[in-house]
């Protein structure tokens, strides 16, 4: 299981922490994505995180390349999302996801989701 | 970047029929693994997203079995047996084949 949160009202061009908690499973060994999804619209893939053994390597998405920031603490079981230089296009669902037991690459545990609106 | 196209956009089903949903990616998904790196996801009303269906074919756990993927290379196919109204939602495919992109979502709702 997974509780993502953190979300708020922003203005632009500021910062916010997202936390990503995660309970049931072996995080540690597991990675951990973020998806984002504006509200009334479809999904987007915005970065992972790898787990220890593959060095915590970080992937993101070109549109947030830059500006977000994926990290882990192994010893809470919380994955963090970093979201620096916010824009109003930015607003959006942000949902913390782990990956299948079989299919790493597959999407098979998400968050509630938390609120991230971008706003002055 | 790998584009994922679905079609259609909207869906209007009568309940017990079929519905059949398509994806199309801009490259193949197939593997030397002989894997098609292929999901299928459903966002049901207030809900997050869920895993329906990995590398093309296989059902995730609890995934009814009137609910079947299908397809490789470029073109997929999601396809839904004996509609229900706890089928009505919104379905995205995604590629995982380098980094991650989903399709643009299917609404599925009841007549």
């Amino acid at each position: 299981q997974l509780v993502d949160s953190g979300g708020g009202l922003v203005q632009p061009g500021g910062s916010l922490k997202l936390s990503c908690v995660a309970s049931g499973l072996t995080f540690s060994d597991s990675a951990v994505h973020w998806v984002r999804q504006p509200p009334g619209k479809g999904l987007e893939w915005v970065g992972r995180i790898r787990s220890q053994s593959k060095n915590y390597a970080t992937k993101y998405a070109e549109s947030v390349t830059g500006r977000f920031t994926i990290s882990r603490d192994d010893s809470e079981n919380t994955a963090y999302l970093q979201l620096n230089s916010l824009k109003t296009d930015d607003t959006a669902f942000y949902y913390c996801c782990g990956p299948h037991a079989t299919s790493t690459t597959s999407l098979d545990s998400w968050g509630q989701g938390t609120l991230v609106i971008v706003s002055s | 970047e790998i584009v994922m196209t679905q079609s259609p956009l909207s869906l209007s089903v009568t309940p017990g029929e079929s519905a059949s949903i398509s994806c199309t990616s801009s490259q193949s998904l197939l593997q030397t693994s002989g894997n098609n790196y292929l999901d299928w996801y459903v966002q049901k009303p207030g809900q997050s997203p869920q895993l329906l269906i990995y590398l093309a074919s296989n059902r995730a756990s609890g995934v009814p079995d009137r609910i079947s993927g299908s397809g490789s290379g470029t073109d997929f196919t999601l396809k839904i047996s004996r509609v229900e109204a706890e089928d009505v939602g919104v379905y995205y495919c995604m590629q995982g084949l380098q980094s991650w992109t989903f399709g643009p979502g299917t609404r599925v709702e009841i007549e």
